[in-house]
């Protein structure tokens, strides 16, 4: 089985609708991440969470939400869904350790988005 | 923030060459990974070498931390090797985790 799995993979909605795109992860990491990819582009992070109760901005959170329900799920919600969220969505995560540790982060096989 | 430019962006090769692909990054690092990009999108990690050298069948690389950038070798290159690697880095002062990735490199092999 898969150690980072993402649900759904695929999903075509509308726009304006709330969606949620869920990350499990059964490799006992505490730190998750959620990315977004758009075509012909780089990753780039859009929240990351240390542990249950911490939730943190990344580069482009805007229109999003997480919710980290337990050490082993990290979700992402569009609260009201526009055309230019449509993209690649990739849940991560990684071990915790001092600065220069091995922090090795590991990526689920994505969802791919689009906001019609 | 730290800038992480990779080189060159599209490359296309006949099946068994070599090839080697360049990351350039603008400040210190304490993380690295090179990931590849398979057409069907998934990341698969290739290596985590924040420095030094690393090899692993066909493919290998190398971080010189102190030059600030790393290189991705791939030898006798095969269909299969299609699609975009990535060389993602955390910045030296941080243990956030924070990944910024490059644009990547697309390499087509072709048969």
């Amino acid at each position: 089985d898969a150690d980072v799995t993402q649900t759904p993979r695929n999903r075509i909605t509308k726009t304006g609708k709330r969606i949620m795109l869920e990350c499990s992860q059964t490799k006992g990491h505490d730190r998750m991440y959620w990315y977004r990819q758009d075509p012909g582009l780089g990753l780039r992070l859009i929240y990351y969470s240390f542990d249950v109760k911490d939730i943190n901005k990344g580069e482009i959170s805007d229109g999003y939400s997480v919710s980290r329900q337990a050490q082993a799920k990290f979700s992402l919600s569009l609260e009201s869904a526009i055309p230019n969220q449509t993209a690649l969505y990739f849940c991560a995560t990684s071990d915790f350790g001092p600065v220069g540790s091995y922090n090795e982060q590991f990526f689920g096989p994505g969802t791919r988005l689009t906001v019609l | 923030g730290i800038q992480v430019e990779q080189s060159p962006p599209d490359l296309i090769l006949q099946e068994g060459a070599n090839s080697t692909l360049r990351c350039n990054f603008s400040d210190s690092v304490n993380n690295l990974q090179w990931f590849h990009q398979n057409p069907w999108g998934q990341l698969i990690n290739l290596f985590y070498i924040p420095s030094g050298t690393k090899q692993n069948g066909r493919l290998s690389a190398t971080t010189v931390a102190t030059e600030r950038y790393s290189l991705l070798y791939i030898s006798s290159s095969q269909t299969t090797d299609s699609g975009v690697y990535f060389c993602a880095v955390e910045r030296g002062s941080s243990n956030t985790g924070k990944l910024i990735f490059g644009q990547g490199t697309t390499l087509q092999v072709k048969p």
